[in-house]
């Protein structure tokens, strides 16, 4: 138990839905953000968020849209997604404001499945 | 940033220590060491991190060399669980991007 929670941890969806994945830490951080695993590869970052504000959007297709409205929330909505976006996305949560610190606390993961 | 490599795998023996090396060649002075574990099908856990000292905790010890362009990652006594994937990361406050690369795939054997 990280203190980070996400739901829910299996998706399976057909191209043209739409869907989001949510994210919630109770460890009173500040920063929150999204990585993506693909199989055989190594984690991607997606998005940071600070102070609810995002920080980071790492050249994340425009299908893929966070949402952080308030700093314990974290929510990757997700519509017209491809088979290649099938991965694990894991959210993490840090200190920090401003000036964020390398120590991430992960949660789970979602697996997800678009076929 | 700068990058780090580390071999693909290894294997270790249970109850003896573990010694994971990690080249960082081109770590910048405002660049700290950092080290994750990934056991299969979970998030990854952040094991210890440090700057120029050597630093312990209750997980794992972290050797930095002096010159800072190589590091290593003692696991005292290894155990089955700590079979996972260990990843050594340099990592800037400055740019919020904690990047993980490919890692060693750590087999500890009973």
């Amino acid at each position: 138990e990280t203190g980070v929670t996400q739901t829910p941890r299996h998706l399976v969806m057909g191209m043209t839905n739409k869907k989001s994945l949510k994210c919630e830490q109770h460890l009173g951080h500040n920063a929150m953000y999204w990585y993506k695993q693909s199989a055989k590869k190594p984690l991607e970052l997606m998005f940071v968020y600070s102070l609810e504000e995002r920080v980071e959007n790492n050249s994340v297709p425009s299908r893929f849209s966070p949402e952080c409205p308030n700093s314990s929330h974290l929510f990757l909505h997700l519509h017209t997604l491809q088979p290649e976006d099938s991965a694990l996305y894991l959210c993490a949560s840090s200190q920090g404001a401003g000036v964020l610190t390398g120590e991430l606390f992960f949660g789970e993961g979602s697996r997800l499945t678009v076929l | 940033d700068a990058k780090t490599t580390q071999p693909p795998s290894m294997d270790c023996a249970e109850g003896r220590a573990a010694n994971l090396p990690c080249n960082h060649s081109t770590i910048s002075g405002n660049e700290y060491v950092y080290w994750y574990r990934q056991i299969h099908s979970q998030g990854p856990q952040y094991i210890i991190h440090g700057l120029k000292n050597n630093e312990t905790n209750e997980m794992a010890s972290l050797i930095i060399t002096e010159d800072r362009k190589s590091s290593t990652l003692i696991l005292p006594h290894a155990t089955l669980r700590d079979t996972a994937v260990y990843y050594c990361i340099a990592y800037s406050s400055n740019d919020y991007k904690l990047s993980f690369g490919a890692g060693t795939t750590v087999t500890v054997r009973a």
